[in-house]
């Protein structure tokens, strides 16, 4: 499968736990995106990387999310101390270049109790 | 930043219609447009874009139109069918070109 892959699709955990993410991007693909989704909204961008670079920060990362993309190819996305508002979807994406079509992958839904 | 957002939360139709979203925007520097599609439990998936030198684009039976005066696009569906009901997100590319979504349209098509 070429697609964008993520793991684990689905993460429960108790508040403040940390919890880390994978994304797999498409194979050569230099952009990676992160998104968050919460019930009955789009998804809000978090941060993105151009190859091994972080780009770009959205305020909604709070200093608790932290994410890498050491090699510029996979890359993770972590939560420290978890709080019940982290609970949502959280989308990763990648596209080939700046302008090209962004492919999401299925996302990893995260209950925290 | 880019703003956009959709006029509907809901949009019924009957298989075989033709159906519109439509989306507005703020910013009248973004110069990239992407419909997305979402279905239940997934990821969005990439429809149809469309660059700010444009006015029109058309795929396999979907049209997006662009109206850079009013700051507007929609997406057109021909014959909806029922495997077409998911919820339609317009994102605005800005200048760094990430796709910004609004709220999207719940598309449902009955049979």
């Amino acid at each position: 499968d070429t697609g964008v892959s993520q793991d684990p699709r689905h993460k429960i955990t108790k508040r403040g736990q940390n919890v880390t993410f994978r994304c797999d991007p498409i194979s050569e693909h230099n952009r990676l995106y992160w998104y968050r989704q919460t019930l009955g909204q789009g998804p809000e961008f978090l941060t993105y990387f151009q190859n091994e670079a972080q780009l770009e920060k959205s305020r909604l990362l709070s200093d608790r999310f932290s994410a890498e993309r050491p090699k510029g190819s996979f890359s993770t996305l972590e939560i420290q101390r978890t709080e019940q508002g982290d609970s949502a979807m959280y989308l990763c994406a990648s596209s080939l270049d700046r302008v090209g079509e962004a492919f999401f992958g299925q996302g990893t839904r995260l209950t925290v109790v | 930043g880019e703003s956009v957002g959709l006029h509907l939360p809901t949009l019924s139709v009957q298989e075989g219609d033709n159906s519109i979203i439509n989306c507005a925007y703020s910013n009248s520097a973004s110069d990239y447009f992407i419909w997305y599609k979402q279905e239940s439990g997934k990821g969005p998936q990439f429809i149809i874009d469309i660059r700010s030198n444009m006015d029109k684009r058309q795929g396999q039976r979907v049209t997006v139109l662009l109206n850079k005066t009013v700051k507007h696009l929609s997406l057109q569906i021909a014959a909806t069918q029922p495997g077409d009901s998911a919820v339609y997100f317009c994102a605005g590319g800005g200048k760094s070109y990430i796709p910004t979504f609004g709220r999207g349209t719940s598309l449902i098509v009955h049979p």
